[in-house]
């Protein structure tokens, strides 16, 4: 069955500092994508990014970086120098041959000034 | 371009009543995705619905429902209202079939307090 974790309820960090969310996955497909989407107080669902189970290339867009690592069926999100604008809900998610998306708990960050 | 809108924003119904939801996807997206929203479950898939046929189902009982019309536009109906029913829905729309695919894009939901 498929089963995405975030074991990070909650983190504070003061701005400036890196941060980065876990993010651990289960499914027995071979063939699966895995997401990133950031949820601010208003409520809105915005995607970060979406990989394939064949692409494990780490990427970076601005100061997001992500690290999908099959070895250890994980796909962590780093933000570097936070910022007050990244306080959200941030979630992680997967989907298999079954096309559902499956969403982990949501990890809230909290970046203090 | 118009984001993805949702209607109402916020409803209150008493229990056993029932309730339509309504979903405006950006313009030109044909798929149309419903999720619910719950501090308890958290995030849960509800349906997708392309081309005006549902697609892809998630783990909810009968007394969820949705439809897609012929623009695109989606609503949602969930009868015989529980408590449990209280939650954030949000709905997403996709250029293309397929959740995993075509990049989802949110919108604001309608917050639904079951009395």
């Amino acid at each position: 069955a498929q089963k995405v974790t975030q074991a990070q309820t909650e983190i504070s960090v003061v701005e400036k500092e890196d941060v980065t969310l876990d993010c651990v996955y289960e499914t027995r497909d071979t063939t699966y994508y895995l997401f990133w989407y950031k949820q601010p107080p208003s409520g809105e669902l915005v995607f970060l990014i979406r990989r394939n189970s064949f692409d494990e290339q780490n990427e970076i867009s601005g100061r997001y970086s992500w690290n999908f690592q099959k070895s250890t069926s994980s796909f962590n999100f780093t933000i570097t120098a936070s910022q007050v604008v990244d306080s959200a809900v941030y979630f992680c998610a997967l989907s298999d041959r079954d096309d559902k998306i499956i969403f982990g708990k949501g990890t809230r960050l909290h970046i203090l000034p | 371009k118009a984001g993805v809108t949702q209607t109402p924003r916020y409803l209150i119904k008493t229990r056993g009543q029932q309730v339509t939801l309504s979903c405006s996807p950006i313009s030109g997206h044909r798929s149309v995705s419903w999720y619910q929203q719950t501090p308890g479950q958290g995030l849960q898939f509800l349906f997708e619905y392309f081309s005006e046929t549902q697609r892809n189902k998630g783990n909810f009982p009968g007394r969820f429902s949705g439809r897609q019309f012929s623009n695109s536009r989606s609503e949602m109906n969930v009868s015989t209202l529980e408590l449990g029913d209280s939650a954030l829905y949000l709905c997403a729309s996709g250029a293309g079939v397929g959740v995993s695919v075509y990049e989802q894009y949110f919108g604001p939901g309608t917050r639904l307090t079951v009395t």
